[in-house]
C-alpha cells in the first residue's frame, strides 16, 4: 500500500519550452502532495505544498510563476516547469500523504535535463 | 527554524559489522522524526518513523533507531549490515501539529558503502 507514482521518470527538453510533471498516489487518496527538488548529491529541498482544490503554498525562493503546480484530485498532482533553463534541471521528487497521516509517501522522482 | 544535521557525510562498514548513522535536529518541540533511504537514481523508501511513545522503533530492512530527547537526536542502527543496504541515508523531520501536512526537512544525507 501506500504507492507513489510519477511520469515520466526522465525527461530531456530545449531550453525555453516547458515540461509537465505527473504524481499520482496510486492506492490512496492524498489531501496534501509536495515537491520536492535534489541537486546531485545533495539532500531534497521541499519546494511547494498543494492541497486538493486550493493553490500551492511554495517556499521561499521557488518562484511560482515558473513551477506551476495543479492538484485537480485526491489521486493527482502535476508540477509544469515553464521556460525551462538548464539551470533548472534537477530530480523533482514528489511525496503524498493523507489528513492527519503525518507520513510522507514518496515517488521515485523525474530527473529533468534541461539543454 | 528547523534543521536537520547528519555530521558523517560518508560512512565505511564492512559486511556483516555493525552500523550507526547519526542524526541531530534543532526544532521548538518534538519533531516527528524519519529515516529514509535512497538508492542511485530512485525515489525515498521510509524506514521508519517516530511520532510519539517508545522511543525505540523497529523498522523494515532489520534497521532500528533511538530517539533520545535529551541529545535532539534519532540515530539509526542495524546490528549487521548486509551489501544490500549500500546507499544514501536521510533523516528528517516533521512538525507534530501538521497532521501530515507540512513538508519535511531533510539532512544532507550519509552515503553508506558497504565493504566486502
Amino acid at each position: 500500500g501506500a504507492v507513489v507514482s510519477q511520469h515520466p521518470s526522465r525527461v530531456i527538453c530545449k531550453s525555453g519550452t516547458s515540461v509537465k510533471i505527473e504524481c499520482r498516489s496510486l492506492d490512496f487518496q492524498a489531501t496534501t502532495m509536495f515537491w520536492y527538488r535534489q541537486f546531485p548529491k545533495q539532500s531534497l529541498m521541499l519546494m511547494a505544498t498543494s492541497n486538493e482544490g486550493s493553490k500551492a503554498t511554495y517556499e521561499q525562493g521557488v518562484e511560482k510563476d515558473k513551477f506551476l503546480i495543479n492538484h485537480a484530485s485526491l489521486t493527482l498532482s502535476t508540477l509544469t516547469v515553464t521556460s525551462a533553463h538548464p539551470e533548472d534541471s534537477s530530480f523533482y521528487i514528489c511525496s503524498a500523504s493523507t489528513s492527519g497521516g503525518g507520513t510522507q509517501y514518496f515517488g521515485p522522482g523525474t530527473r529533468l535535463l534541461v539543454l | 527554524a528547523q534543521s536537520v544535521t547528519q555530521p558523517d557525510i560518508h560512512i565505511t562498514v564492512s559486511e556483516g559489522a555493525s552500523l550507526e548513522l547519526r542524526c541531530n535536529y534543532s526544532y521548538g518541540a518534538t519533531p516527528y522524526l524519519f529515516w529514509y533511504v535512497q538508492s542511485p537514481g530512485q525515489g525515498l523508501q521510509l524506514l521508519l518513523k517516530y511520532f510519539s511513545g517508545d522511543t525505540l522503533v523497529q523498522g523494515i530492512k532489520g534497521f532500528e533507531a533511538e530517539f533520545k530527547r535529551s541529545q535532539s537526536s534519532f540515530n539509526l542502527r542495524k546490528p549487521s549490515v548486509h551489501w544490500s543496504d549500500a546507499a544514501e541515508y536521510f533523516c528528517a523531520v516533521g512538525a507534530p501539529s501538521g497532521g501530515g501536512a507540512d513538508g519535511l526537512t531533510f539532512g544532507k544525507g550519509t552515503h553508506l558503502i558497504i565493504q566486502p
